[in-house]
């Protein structure tokens, strides 16, 4: 069975660009959170969708969004890019319930 | 959510056992207890989820003692290739929203 994708795997963007990332998850996992881990401040949960639906959201500012498809695939959104953004992004889905939540490879997103 | 205290970081030898623990004092009713690994530019990857008492996988085993207040992660016989980060958590209501801490940085010397 597949693991959890993540596109593209590296990124480099410009401050004040916009940045979209996606995310497969496992197949039938209804479930994907998303995750910023820098070295400052570690990982940290930015938000989950289930069903297409925000679930929980992180204590992040409006410039990170997202969003979820029909087929539980997920993007996420980064507008006006700051320096401070460059992070490794990383999702995650699970099936629900208490079963383990899996990993994708993240995103390396460096903003210049 | 219940804040988890675990060592920064710990050193060991090849084919000893190590044991990290982790403090969870305000756990609750209905927390489980949850280990991940990481490995540099990788994704966390789940290792063992317990409630209480003593659950063993094939990788390591995580003691919890009759409070909760604490728990052990157990991975006997280290490689070098046990060299990583691993994260302690506690949770409620599934794995959708984790709270990592700073974890605890394990070095595998030959």
């Amino acid at each position: 069975k597949a693991g959890v994708t993540q596109t593209p795997r590296y990124l480099i963007k410009t401050r004040g660009q916009q940045v979209t990332l996606s995310c497969s998850p496992i197949s039938g996992h209804r479930s994907v959170s998303w995750y910023q881990q820098t070295p400052g401040q570690g990982l940290q949960f930015l938000f989950e969708y289930f069903s297409e639906t925000q679930r929980n959201k992180g204590n992040f500012p409006g410039r990170f969004s997202g969003r979820q498809f029909s087929n539980s695939r997920s993007e996420m959104n980064v507008s006006t890019l700051e320096l401070g953004d460059s992070a490794l992004y990383l999702c995650a889905s699970s099936s629900g319930g208490n079963t383990e939540a899996f990993f994708g490879q993240g995103t390396r997103l460096t903003v210049v | 959510l219940a804040k988890t205290t675990q060592p920064i970081s710990m050193d060991s030898y090849e084919g000893q056992e190590v044991n990290i623990t982790c403090s969870h004092n305000n756990i609750a009713t209905n927390d489980y207890i949850t280990w991940y690994q990481q490995f540099p530019s990788q994704g966390p990857r789940f290792i063992i989820q317990g409630y209480k008492t003593k659950v063993t996988n094939e990788v390591a085993s995580l003691f919890i003692p009759a409070d909760r207040k604490s728990s052990t992660l157990s991975l006997p016989r280290v490689s070098l290739s046990d060299t990583a980060v691993y994260y302690c958590l506690v949770f409620s209501g599934g794995y959708n929203k984790l709270i990592f801490g700073a974890g605890t940085r394990l070095a595998v010397h030959p």
